[in-house]
């Protein structure tokens, strides 16, 4: 079965700091892969999302960037936070044919910046 | 008008109660539609999909109204279990590589 897996739960950073979250899929081969965030008592906005390796898709600009340095493997990261960048980052993945539209998550990684 | 709308709530309904989301969309063109249920500091689980003809899972059941553009959900017999926030969720095409649209959600709280 497939599996998804995000870490670090928690993270409480300072201002100006650099930042890396990873997400990595078990499980399954060629994933669409997307990266959320969901600022408190907001809904979910889209940050990214991956079709293949090397391939990213930017919904919004924001001083967030993505990778895709493997095929099931999905990295956010920042060179220098922002206090707007606390929220609840979530990792996602969706499968091939009619399964393409419906997106699983990962726990999430709460980031306070502080 | 934004993509997806849906009543924050918060609904405080009592254990046994059915109660009824609604939620709009914006894009006539989108083709695929879905619930997700979020607990409180949680990820986003499927709930269901919701086909053309209406589905039930238990005491879940969804319905479409492409004309009005909206979709439903009916929860029968509410238990303290079903509290959570429901998000309304869209696609706007059948190809695999369009993202998702999420709406903000409906908080659902069964109080008993």
């Amino acid at each position: 079965s497939q599996t998804i897996h995000q870490w670090p739960a928690t993270l409480v950073q300072p201002v100006g700091s650099p930042l890396s979250l990873e997400c990595t899929v078990e499980g399954t081969s060629n994933p669409n892969l997307y990266w959320y965030r969901q600022a408190a008592g907001r809904g979910l906005q889209l940050l990214f999302y991956s079709v293949g390796i090397g391939q990213i898709s930017s919904e919004v600009p924001q001083n967030l960037s993505a990778s895709r340095p493997q095929d099931r493997q999905f990295i956010l990261s920042s060179k220098k936070l922002l206090l707007s960048d606390s929220g609840f980052y979530l990792c996602a993945w969706s499968g091939y044919g009619q399964g393409r539209n419906i997106q699983y998550f990962g726990a999430g990684t709460r980031l306070s910046v502080l | 008008r934004k993509e997806v709308e849906q009543d924050p709530g918060p609904f405080n309904v009592p254990e046994g109660a059915t109660v009824a989301f609604n939620c709009t969309y914006s894009n006539s063109a989108s083709q695929s539609f879905f619930w997700y249920r979020q607990d409180c500091r949680k990820e986003p689980k499927l709930l269901m999909s919701v086909y053309s003809s209406g589905n039930e899972d238990g005491r879940f059941t969804a319905q479409l109204n492409r004309a009005s553009q909206y979709i439903s959900l009916l929860i029968r017999d509410s238990k303290l279990s079903d509290s959570a926030t429901y998000l309304c969720v869209v696609k706007g095409l059948n190809s695999g590589n369009t993202p998702l649209v999420f709406g903000k959600g409906t908080r659902l709280s069964v109080i008993a």
